[in-house]
């Protein structure tokens, strides 16, 4: 069975700082991708970044960049010099291949408070 | 429009009503899904339709009634729905590459705040 787990159900960063939001999977699969999900107050779930699991490099879009440790089975969210539009709730999931298709799994979220 | 609609974006309806939520994408994808989202809880996989076809019913009950009339609509039909089915439901779509599964990116609506009195 696949898991998601991430650890922090709160955490804070003051505006201008760098914040690193932690996840671990958990899967036997070889071949599986790993996305995080930003959830504003308002619930749309924005997809922010996607990291492959045979991808050599960490994934980087913008201010948002993943740090992947395929050993360590971790996928952690870095988001450099916060902005106040940053608070919300984030997602790591995790997708891998079955025979009736793909399935998306969904860790426990981390809401992000930046501080002004 | 673009992306992926939802409405309406808030319900409020009894527990011997029917409503339907209805979900549009405009992004060329051809397969869509239903999540539901209680407070507290990870996001949990609902429906999945590849083609038009329902691929995945994960132990939904009966009073939830997906339709998918073409690749583009997605729709839940609800009745006699009960209070602990207040969520909020998301509706996703992707791409199936048919080749690595990491490869097939979600992409969410707004959703439908549900509340059932």
């Amino acid at each position: 069975a696949q898991k998601i787990t991430q650890t922090q159900p709160g955490m804070f960063v003051q505006e201008k700082e760098a914040v690193t939001l932690d996840c671990t999977y958990d899967t036997s699969d070889p071949s599986y991708g790993l996305f995080w999900y930003k959830q504003p107050s308002s619930g749309e779930m924005i997809f922010l970044i996607y990291q492959g699991s045979y991808d050599q490099q960490n994934a980087t879009e913008g201010r948002y960049s993943l740090n992947f440790q395929k050993a360590r089975k971790s996928a952690n969210l870095v988001i450099s010099a916060s902005q106040l539009g940053d608070s919300a709730m984030y997602f790591c999931a995790m997708r891998v291949q079955e025979t009736s298709g793909s399935r998306l799994t969904f860790g426990e979220g981390t809401q992000l408070t930046v501080n002004p | 429009e673009t992306g992926v609609t939802q409405t309406p974006r808030h319900l409020v309806m009894g527990m011997t009503n029917k409503k339907s939520l209805k979900c549009e994408q405009h992004l060329g994808h051809n397969a869509m899904y239903w999540y539901k989202q209680s407070a507290k809880k990870p996001l949990e996989l609902m429906f999945v339709y590849n083609f038009k076809e329902q691929t995945e019913n994960n132990s939904v009950p009966s009073r939830f009634s997906p339709e998918c009339p073409n690749s583009s609509h997605l729709f839940l039909h609800l009745h006699t729905l009960q209070p602990e089915d207040s969520a909020l439901y998301l509706c996703a779509s992707s791409h199936r590459l048919r080749r690595l599964a990491g490869e097939e990116t979600q992409y969410f609506g707004p959703g439908t705040r549900l509340l059932v009195l």
